[in-house]
């Protein structure tokens, strides 16, 4: 029972283009939703969250946007940089747990 | 800036021995969890812990598991007999909202 769904494994994004990572969820109870960054041999790394009340958040180059009609949210890396490369993982809470997304590895290539 | 840390950062133990998994969580945060990542597969909840208590687990978090604040800095996730299944990274979070989580780098339990 995948609660929260990144159905692409991998991207691969020329640098300089947008990168586009796409997350699904099926919980309704979810009301919270983060992006983490996890590089090989680290803990996974807090990028930008977003609040159901909303339906975009923005910090500097990373955007994400929520869809709650869709059970869908996006993050939006532009430009994209080489140092983006790593696995990019989607997160949900319902404010008690929190549910986390398989990943998507982000490639970025010079 | 402050960050999570664990120790050790690789730990080998042979099936059916106890092993203690140590982090210490950024000092204001107030809210501890820990999770676990089986390579290849994604990062899963173990536990959640607020207010010296255990507040969620996860069906993965069976009788095996203990979690202890024994000293008010270090948190830690005991696994009673280990089995091969066992072998993961295990990674400590802390929150002070109990929402942005910060993670600390992990411990890699390898199980033989």
């Amino acid at each position: 029972d995948q609660q929260v769904k990144q159905n692409s494994p991998s991207l691969s994004v020329q640098e300089g283009r947008i990168s586009i990572l796409n997350c699904d969820y099926t919980n309704s109870m979810f009301d919270y939703f983060l992006w983490y960054k996890k590089y090989p041999a680290e803990g996974p790394t807090f990028l930008i969250s977003i609040s159901s009340i909303k339906d975009k958040n923005e910090d500097g180059r990373f955007t994400v946007f929520l869809n709650k009609s869709a059970k869908h949210l996006s993050l939006h890396i532009v430009p994209s940089q080489p140092g983006d490369s790593a696995v990019y993982f989607c997160a949900a809470s319902d404010g008690q747990n929190f549910v986390f997304g398989p990943g998507t590895r982000l490639s970025v290539l010079p | 800036e402050p960050e999570v840390t664990q120790t050790p950062s690789h730990q080998v133990t042979q099936m059916g021995q106890e092993v203690i998994l140590r982090c210490v969580p950024i000092s204001n945060h107030l809210y501890f969890y820990w999770y676990r990542q089986i390579l290849g597969q994604k990062v899963e909840f173990l536990v959640s812990f607020y207010n010296n208590e255990i507040s969620e687990k996860s069906e993965i978090f069976d009788d095996q598991f203990s979690v202890e604040r024994p000293d008010g800095s270090n948190f830690t996730l005991k696994i009673r007999s280990t089995k091969l299944e066992d072998s993961a990274m295990y990674f400590c979070a802390s929150t002070l909202t109990g929402l942005e989580q910060y993670f600390g780098p992990g411990t890699r339990l390898t199980v033989t």
